[in-house]
């Protein structure tokens, strides 16, 4: 099993739907969770980043974390077409310099 | 654009052979990270360079190589290569020595092909 476990889709919904994308992980040494975003033929960049449980919004996205289950979700509202990209979430323990574990990203596609 | 430079985009090669990837990290970034990313496994963490020093590792090949030189760009050697070394391969940087509130900033990518 992976320590981050990521649907790697494709996810494919029409503009304007809310979107919901997951990750579920085995280690509960981390603490900080992280989304980055990909489009194709480019670098990920981070999105947004939380520390520990509860939700976090930033415009039309919200990250939420669910320590107890392992779980955590990027929710997108009122997706658009520029949304369309890969979504890797990643996460790590806190302190020292730890790199990240990334899951595999999960393919959202957003048709008008 | 994030500031990271990556040459060369494209790389095919064949097997056996050995290549160079080079980074140029954000201006006034210290620390260099490559990464490798395929299909089935995902982006994985190779190898991080702070200030011209290893920092951390990752499930770096004994085949595969990095430095960091005094101007702060990377390179990644990669030698005896394999079919399954063809991926993506993605340099980043960041200000600080690394942690998770050292955000990251990744180049576009070399995608290497091994023929």
């Amino acid at each position: 099993q992976k320590e981050v476990e990521q649907d790697p889709g494709p996810l494919s919904v029409p503009e304007g739907a809310i979107v919901s994308l997951n990750c579920t992980y085995s280690n509960s040494a981390f603490q900080y969770f992280m989304w980055y975003r990909q489009y194709s033929r480019k670098g990920p960049e981070l999105l947004m980043y939380t520390y520990s449980s509860g939700n976090k919004e930033d415009g039309r996205f919200t990250a939420q974390v669910d320590k107890s289950s392992k779980y955590i979700s990027l929710f997108i509202r009122d997706s658009q077409p520029s949304d369309s990209a890969t979504y890797l979430c990643a996460m790590s323990p806190p302190g020292g310099s730890y790199i990240p574990t990334f899951g595999r990203g999960t393919s959202l596609i957003v048709h008008p | 654009d994030s500031g990271v430079t990556q040459t060369p985009k494209h790389l095919i090669t064949a097997t056996g052979q050995r290549v160079t990837l080079r980074c140029s990290p954000r201006s006034g970034d210290l620390s260099v990270y490559w990464y490798q990313q395929s299909l089935d496994q995902g982006l994985q963490f190779l190898i991080q360079y702070y200030n011209g020093e290893e920092r951390a590792k990752g499930n770096i090949l004994e085949r595969f190589s990095a430095q960091q030189f005094p101007d702060l760009h990377s390179e990644l050697n990669l030698s005896s290569l394999e079919l399954g070394d063809s991926a993506l391969y993605f340099c980043a940087s960041s200000v600080g020595a690394g942690g998770t509130t050292d955000t990251q900033y990744f180049g576009p990518g070399t995608r290497l092909t091994v023929l």
